[in-house]
């Protein structure tokens, strides 16, 4: 079975502070995908990233970056200088590789940050 | 493009009626999923049509079902609502042209609530 845990329900930051969102998931599965995604209030969820199982490399796009570490089953998302726009809630999501672009996410429950003005 | 559709926005509904939710979704997209989100579950899969056959589930009861037309749009159906399935439901195509991950696009979701 699959589990994402991300421990954080809620995070209140600043606006430039930078934040860090936690992610750590288990799955017995060898080749695997993880995912972020960002719900804004408007609800609909937006793709962030996703990583696949054999690439531990870390990723930066703009203020974003992940940390992914599979020895310790984790998967961090930071935002550097976070603005208000960034509050959201954030979803860490796991899926087994099922071949022919197909997948079955386990979402965590979600970390909601709040960037204060 | 435009892009995905989810209709009704809003839906309200009684104890043990039925209902229907639609997803239109961008277009030459051919995979649609649908999942489910509620306070006390959270963000849930419920199943992925793809080439009007559903290609995999997740784990609701039969009371849940959906079907794909010929032009990709989805439709999903809750048999005998239960005040539980009142969530926001959203769905989500992608194209499906490699065999590896194909991003998938939400829409704006159904906001069911069962009275």
């Amino acid at each position: 079975a699959q589990k994402v845990t991300q421990a954080q329900t809620e995070i209140s930051v600043v606006e430039k502070e930078d934040v860090t969102l936690d992610c750590v998931y288990e799955t017995r599965d060898t080749t695997y995908y993880l995912f972020w995604y960002k719900q804004p209030p408007s609800g609909e969820l937006v793709f962030l990233i996703r990583r696949n199982s054999f690439d531990e490399q870390n990723e930066i796009s703009g203020r974003y970056s992940w940390n992914f570490q599979k020895s310790t089953s984790s998967f961090n998302f930071t935002i550097t200088a976070s603005q208000v726009v960034d509050s959201a809630v954030y979803f860490c999501a796991l899926s087994p590789w099922g071949g022919g672009g197909s997948y079955i996410p386990t979402f965590g429950r979600g970390t909601s940050l709040i960037v204060h003005p | 493009k435009a892009g995905v559709t989810q209709t009704p926005r809003y839906l309200i509904k009684t104890r043990g009626q039925q209902v229907t939710l639609s997803c239109s979704p961008i277009s030459g997209h051919r995979s649609v999923s649908w999942y489910q989100q509620t306070p006390g579950q959270g963000l849930q899969f419920l199943f992925e049509y793809f080439s009007e056959t559903q290609r995999n589930k997740g784990n609701f009861p039969g009371r849940f079902s959906g079907r794909q037309f010929s032009n990709s749009r989805s439709e999903m159906n809750v048999s005998t609502l239960e005040l539980g399935d009142s969530a926001l439901y959203l769905c989500a195509s992608s194209l499906v042209e490699t065999r590896d991950y194909n991003e998938q696009f939400f829409g704006p979701g159904t906001r069911l609530t069962v009275l």
